[in-house]
């Protein structure tokens, strides 16, 4: 129940594509959803962030798309660059105190 | 901008030593907390700290572990008698309220340890 299921593992991306990441919970305790970026070497950096109260959030290029229902949400790159090349973590935690509880992560290569 | 600092960024043991990781979180932070990750793996929580006292720690956070935080800046991690499997990227991380509702968590570039 504490887990939080996170697909791909690995993707591939051209150019100006778009990156699609997909995560999946069971715990509906869980409330605060963060994806963050990783890369190599360095630690996660909060990217974007999301509440169950709302179904979408964009932030530039980055939108998390959010299903209550379906205990899913995704991270979706738009004209997605080389530079954004790194390890997505999607995460999830309920309010309070209790810690995050991160997903697999996703290498991302961004391939001109 | 405020960061979370590691050090060391790199130690290397023989195993059954002990090390210390240090962390400096950031400064108006209240909560504290160490996560672990193995090469390619995710990254796995160990251990919160609120208040001088843990609030909540993982199975992976047994007897071996132990952290503190000596003097109102530093927060440390010790790991007794360090195993092969020990060696993992450790993150150091805060935030200024508890991890949920929004409260974002910083984190630090991390400290590698290998045990050899």
């Amino acid at each position: 129940q504490q887990q939080v299921k996170q697909s791909p593992q690995s993707l591939i991306v051209q150019k100006g594509g778009i990156s699609i990441i997909n995560c999946a919970y069971e715990n509906t305790a869980f409330d605060y959803f963060p994806w963050y970026q990783q890369f190599p070497g360095k630690g996660p950096a909060l990217l974007i962030a999301i509440r169950p109260d709302v179904s979408e959030k964009k932030e530039g290029r980055f939108t998390i798309s959010f299903n209550k229902s379906a205990k899913q949400f995704s991270l979706h790159i738009m004209d997605s660059q080389p530079g954004d090349s790194a390890t997505y973590f999607c995460a999830a935690n309920p309010s309070g105190n209790t810690p995050l509880v991160f997903g697999k992560g996703t290498r991302l290569s961004v391939i001109a | 901008e405020p960061e979370v600092t590691q050090t060391p960024s790199h130690q290397v043991t023989q195993m059954g030593q002990e090390v210390i990781l240090r962390c400096v979180p950031i400064s108006n932070h209240l909560y504290f907390y160490w996560y672990r990750q193995i090469l390619g793996q995710k990254v796995e929580f160990l251990v919160s700290f609120y208040n001088n006292e843990i609030s909540e720690k993982s199975e992976i956070f047994d007897d071996q572990f132990s952290v503190e935080r000596p003097d109102g800046s530093n927060f440390t991690l010790k790991i007794r008698s360090t195993k092969l499997e020990d060696s993992a990227m450790y993150f150091c991380a805060s935030s200024p309220r508890g991890g949920g509702a929004g409260n974002t968590i910083y984190f630090g570039e991390g400290s590698w340890l290998t045990v050899v």
